[in-house]
Order: C-alpha cells, then sequence, then structure tokens
C-alpha cells in the first residue's frame, strides 16, 4: 500500500506569514508524528496524536505552531507568523498503533524556507 | 532528557565493515532503533533491539548494552547505495534521535 506522505513536499515563505504543512498516514495507522529536522541534525519531536487527540504535544516550540487530526488520519501542522529561525524539514511519520517498540514510517518530509 | 551521541561521518571502501557507535544518556526508554537517511530523502526503518544482545538483518546488525548505555550498528559487505547518514534514536513511543552519522562508500 501507500507510504506516508506529506504536501507540499516544498514551502517558501515570507517573515511573518502563516503556513500549513499536511501528511496522510499509512492507512489504518491509528499513531501520527511529527518531528522537524533542522541541517545537519537528527529529527526532533515535535507532537503525537493517538487518533483524534495529541496524545504528547510538549515537543512543539512555542505557540505559534498547532497541529490538528480531526477524522484520525490526515494531519495539519499549522505555523503562525513564522520566523526565520522555522525552516527546517518537517517530517510526519505514523505507526500501526503508537506501541512502544512499533517501527514509524516517515514521509519524505516537506522543507520549509523562511525568507 | 535524552541525549545521544554517535560519530559525524565514517568513511570506507565498498565490501568493507563499518561499525556506528551509539552512547546514550536516558531516565528511561524501551529500546534502541536505528534508521538510515538518504540526501533529501525519508529516514527508513533498520534494526531494533528492545533487549541486549546482537539483532541481525541481512548485511546490517545491531547491538545494545543498557548496563553499558551502549550500541551501534553494523554495516556489512558495504556498497556504494549505503552511502547516507544513520540515525540512532530511543523509543519511548516517540523517538528521540542523535545527530546522525554520515557514511561514505567509496569505489
Amino acid at each position: 500500500g501507500a507510504g506516508v506522505s506529506q504536501t507540499p513536499s516544498n514551502k517558501v515563505t515570507e517573515k511573518g506569514k502563516y503556513v500549513e504543512l499536511r501528511c496522510d498516514p499509512i492507512s489504518g495507522h491509528t499513531a501520527l508524528y511529527w518531528y522537524r529536522q533542522s541541517l545537519g541534525q537528527g529529527p526532533e519531536f515535535l507532537i503525537y496524536f493517538q487518533g483524534t487527540g495529541a496524545a504528547d504535544d510538549s515537543g512543539l516550540p512555542n505557540d505559534r505552531f498547532f497541529a490538528v487530526r480531526p477524522e484520525g488520519s490526515v494531519s495539519t501542522l499549522k505555523i503562525q507568523r513564522t520566523e526565520r529561525g522555522d525552516s527546517a524539514v518537517y517530517l510526519c511519520a505514523s505507526s500501526f498503533s503508537g506501541g512502544y517498540q512499533e517501527t514509524q514510517y516517515f514521509g519524505p518530509g516537506t522543507r520549509l524556507l523562511v525568507l | 532528557g535524552q541525549s545521544l551521541e554517535q560519530p559525524s561521518e565514517v568513511t570506507a571502501v565498498e565490501g568493507a565493515i563499518v561499525q556506528i557507535n551509539c552512547t546514550y544518556q536516558t531516565s528511561g526508554f524501551y529500546g534502541l532503533s536505528w534508521y538510515q537517511q538518504h540526501d533529501g530523502g525519508a529516514p527508513t526503518f533498520l534494526s531494533y533491539n528492545a533487549l541486549d544482545g546482537l539483532e541481525e538483518t541481512g548485511r546490517f546488525s545491531s547491538f545494545l548494552s543498557r548496563s553499558d548505555s551502549y550500541g551501534y550498528l553494523l554495516l556489512q559487505e558495504l556498497q556504494m547505495k549505503d552511502s547516507a547518514s544513520y540515525f540512532c534514536a530511543l523509543n519511548d513511543y516517540k523517538l528521540s534521535f542523535g545527530a546522525g552519522t554520515t557514511v561514505t562508500v567509496r569505489a
């Protein structure tokens, strides 16, 4: 079946603008994760959804970042008043049920550049 | 919090064996995972150790020692396509990644 997909693949925006990044997980996966990867670094956890609810949003850097998953499938990461420091690759991953030992399957990411 | 350390770069020739070490500090975790990421690509799962010892998956093997807070990924019979970044990550339903090791395979 299809893997995790993310759109757009690239996004260029201006400082202060609002952006939305979309993630379509593997069909049937109830757990969904957002990570952020800066150049030369490993992915950094942002938020974890179990079904429709955010089970852990401890990685969101500040209140400009928000994510939703209203129907328990597609998720949208929303960034308000973007700053140049938000430039990074935003990765989405999903797993079957969020178990501790389950493999997380990653999408190709959205490369966000804030000018 | 969690922290992981791994070498930044490793270079080897085709057919060689490479070992990527990962040391970590954590207050608790369920296992150690390894992911591969090619330039511009998605991280892909390679191996997972829940218990101490060696796990073998084809040309790749991974090892964990909880008492030493240490693990490694062993890449055997290196191929050009193995040139990529490799990340160790602590599993606690979410993943905490190291900074990654760039492996360059030369002919």
